[in-house]
């Protein structure tokens, strides 16, 4: 496809539950971004890949996120045990290069409602 | 600890009218800057960018402002239309960072 795209566009999970949020790049493109966004607030940087290389994953809040890019394309990210406060949406960014003064592509999002 | 921060969470102005929405930011490493915009459901769209070597970047009825001592930048959207209306976010980053720092985003209502 033209853009990011990102499934499942909603997600409903128990508390406890564990959940994987794929995030498809624009093809060829080297950066991937995983954003948090809580209502009414601005994205949160969780991680960051060049190519299949996690370069950054200091926001990440906690040890039970966990994300990969095996490949340097796709990119999932989980949640194990989720609680009521990862409920959010999460949004998946790409860049074209490296180098950090390039404009994110963002998808759409996944909203997460942990119940 | 916010970096980036919009201190207006709403702003309503009437089409035709010029709309300008603020930016402050406290980390004096960062040189590039941009402007999303949101609509309901949908990821963030990029807007506009300025990088720190200048002070001003105009793209058709966007400009954004850059005021490196006051650490403050602005989006101006002159004239401004209903399509306008959305969840405007600023973002800013340095080379040597990997991530960018967003605004908690200022929502635009522009009336017919």
């Amino acid at each position: 496809g033209a853009g990011v795209s990102q499934s499942p566009r909603y997600k409903v999970a128990k508390r406890g539950q564990d959940v994987a949020l794929r995030c498809d790049p624009i093809s060829g493109h080297v950066s991937l971004f995983w954003y948090q966004q809580a209502l009414g607030q601005g994205p949160e940087f969780l991680t960051y890949f060049q190519n299949e290389a996690q370069l950054d994953k200091s926001g990440l809040p906690s040890d039970r996120f966990f994300a990969e890019r095996p490949e340097g394309s796709v990119s999932t990210l989980k949640i194990q045990r989720t609680q009521q406060e990862d409920s959010a949406v999460y949004l998946c960014a790409s860049s074209l290069g490296s180098a950090i003064n390039e404009k994110l592509f963002f998808g759409s999002g996944t909203q997460l409602s942990v119940l | 600890d916010q970096q980036v921060k919009q201190n207006s969470p709403s702003l309503s102005v009437q089409e035709g009218r010029i709309s300008i929405l603020n930016c402050d930011y406290t980390n004096s490493m960062f040189d590039y800057f941009l402007w999303y915009k949101k609509y309901p459901a949908e990821g963030p769209t990029f807007l506009i960018s300025i990088s720190s070597i200048k002070d001003k970047n105009e793209d058709g009825r966007f400009t954004v402002f850059l005021n490196k001592s006051a650490k403050h930048l602005s989006l101006h959207i002159v004239p401004s239309q209903p399509g306008d209306s959305a969840v405007y976010f600023c973002a800013a980053s340095a080379n040597n960072f990997n991530k960018f720092y967003f605004g908690s985003g200022t929502k635009l209502n522009v009336k017919p």
